[in-house]
């Protein structure tokens, strides 16, 4: 049974603080990792994507691939309010003929003024 | 605009009863998803379509039945046998099923049964 475990938190930071969101998976085999952030009561939007190990940056988010440890996380720099919402972190499996994504449970995140 | 439409935004079902929810989208996307989340976990995969009049099952196909006739419509059915239905369920598209391909997601419909 192939997984994705992020902690559920929640995670409370303070406003303009870094938060860090982590999410680990069981197939070595992943290909392909995402991060999507969905606000209560909405659906899940697409924040980054990553495929190759290192650090890729998007404006204030910073997505982080280790490969070898099976890790992948999200940095969120100078955090807002409008950040507080639940991150999930999905893992695209190897060798699917298919899109399909395994998904975390998700880490609830709030940014406190 | 482009994007992903579901319907209802929220749908009773009563016991013993047939739902169908609507999903259709205009950014001519090869592949569709159904997903499923309950309360404080994460989504689970239903059923997919990598072209028309193809789909898969998915995670937790038992209760649910799907088609996909057009490119652009791709409804799920929850059937009587689908005893736990409760939950929030979400429609996604992806250009195509590729490594790279992202999966965008509709508003969701949300499931509750009297």
């Amino acid at each position: 049974q192939k997984e994705v475990e992020q902690n559920s938190g929640p995670l409370s930071v303070p406003e303009g603080a870094i938060a860090s969101l982590n999410c680990t998976y069981s197939d070595r085999g992943s290909q392909s990792f995402f991060w999507y952030r969905q606000y209560s009561g909405k659906s899940p939007e697409l924040i980054m994507f990553i495929y190759s190990n290192g650090d890729k940056e998007d404006g204030r988010f910073t997505a982080q691939l280790n490969k070898a440890s099976q890790y992948v996380s999200l940095l969120i720099r100078d955090s807002q309010p409008s950040d507080s919402a639940t991150y999930l972190c999905a893992v695209r499996d190897r060798g699917t003929s298919y899109g399909k994504l395994t998904f975390g449970q998700g880490t609830i995140l709030t940014v406190h003024p | 605009d482009g994007g992903i439409t579901q319907s209802p935004k929220y749908l009773f079902r009563k016991e013993g009863q047939n739902v169908t929810l609507s999903c259709e989208q205009n950014l001519n996307h090869d592949a569709m998803y159904w997903y499923r989340q309950d309360p404080g976990q994460g989504l689970r995969l239903i059923y997919y379509s990598q072209i028309v009049n193809d789909f898969q099952k998915g995670d937790i196909a038992e209760g649910y039945s799907v088609s996909r006739e057009k490119k652009e419509s791709f409804p799920l059915t929850v059937t009587s046998a689908q005893k736990n239905p409760t939950a929030f369920y979400l429609c996604a598209s992806s250009i195509g099923a590729a490594a790279q391909e992202t999966q965008y997601f509709g508003p969701g419909t949300r499931l509750l049964v009297l």
